[in-house]
């Protein structure tokens, strides 16, 4: 069985500051692994995914996420958070015979000024 | 313009009432998919279509019914509504089974 734990619920940041937020997967075998953000009130948007390769991912916006196999890990980073990226992301995993993608619980990112 | 179409936006209903929720997609794919998300529950997985065929069923209530009727078309019949089936639902799609996944806005059911 595949699943996910995002295991903040809530992070604040400042803007202008950096950003992590942590995913851990487990899936037995080669996992795919997509990083989403929802908008308030709007539809999910990839941000990024990760298919086996290289375990570092350039996604839009400046966002970039680190695949780590031996810790099961998926972590996202922005070097510089903008107000615009206030939002919920969602981490989520599928295996590799099935179209069923899992997500987690979700990250509510908040922005101060 | 929006790829993926999804109707109505908002939807109320009575308990024990049957509505279909429409997702069409205008990206060329080939898989399209039905998630649900609730207050209750994190996004879910329900059902994945391949060339207009089931390939995976995650949803145990037969209540829930995909139907293809074109190739770009999934819609979702849900009968005998209960007030648990508020959520919003969610339609994906794929250029081919098992690729990356782009979802549309959501219909948002209120069940009363």
């Amino acid at each position: 069985a595949q699943s996910v734990t995002q295991p903040d619920a809530r992070v604040t940041v400042s803007e202008g500051a950096s950003l992590q937020l942590r995913c851990k997967y487990s899936y037995f075998g080669t996992p795919y692994l997509f990083w989403y953000v929802q908008y308030p009130r709007q539809g999910l948007q990839l941000l990024l995914k990760y298919y086996p390769g290289d375990p570092v991912v350039q996604g839009v916006n400046g966002f970039e996420a680190e695949f780590s196999k031996s810790n099961s890990s998926f972590h996202l980073r922005k070097a510089s958070v903008h107000w615009s990226d206030w939002a919920v992301y969602f981490c989520a995993v599928r295996g590799t015979n099935t179209g069923k993608l899992t997500f987690g619980d979700g990250t509510v990112l908040t922005v101060k000024p | 313009d929006p790829k993926i179409i999804q109707k109505p936006k908002y939807l109320v209903a009575v308990t024990g009432s049957e509505k279909i929720l429409i997702c069409e997609q205008y990206l060329g794919h080939n898989a399209m998919y039905w998630y649900r998300q609730s207050a209750k529950k994190p996004l879910e997985f329900m059902f994945s279509y391949s060339y207009q065929k089931l390939m995976d069923n995650q949803t145990a209530s037969s209540r829930f019914q995909p139907q293809s009727s074109k190739k770009n078309h999934l819609d979702l019949q849900i009968t005998a509504l209960k007030p648990d089936d508020s959520a919003t639902y969610f339609c994906a799609s794929s250029h081919w089974y098992q690729d990356t996944q782009y979802f549309g806005p959501g219909t948002r059911l209120l069940v009363l």
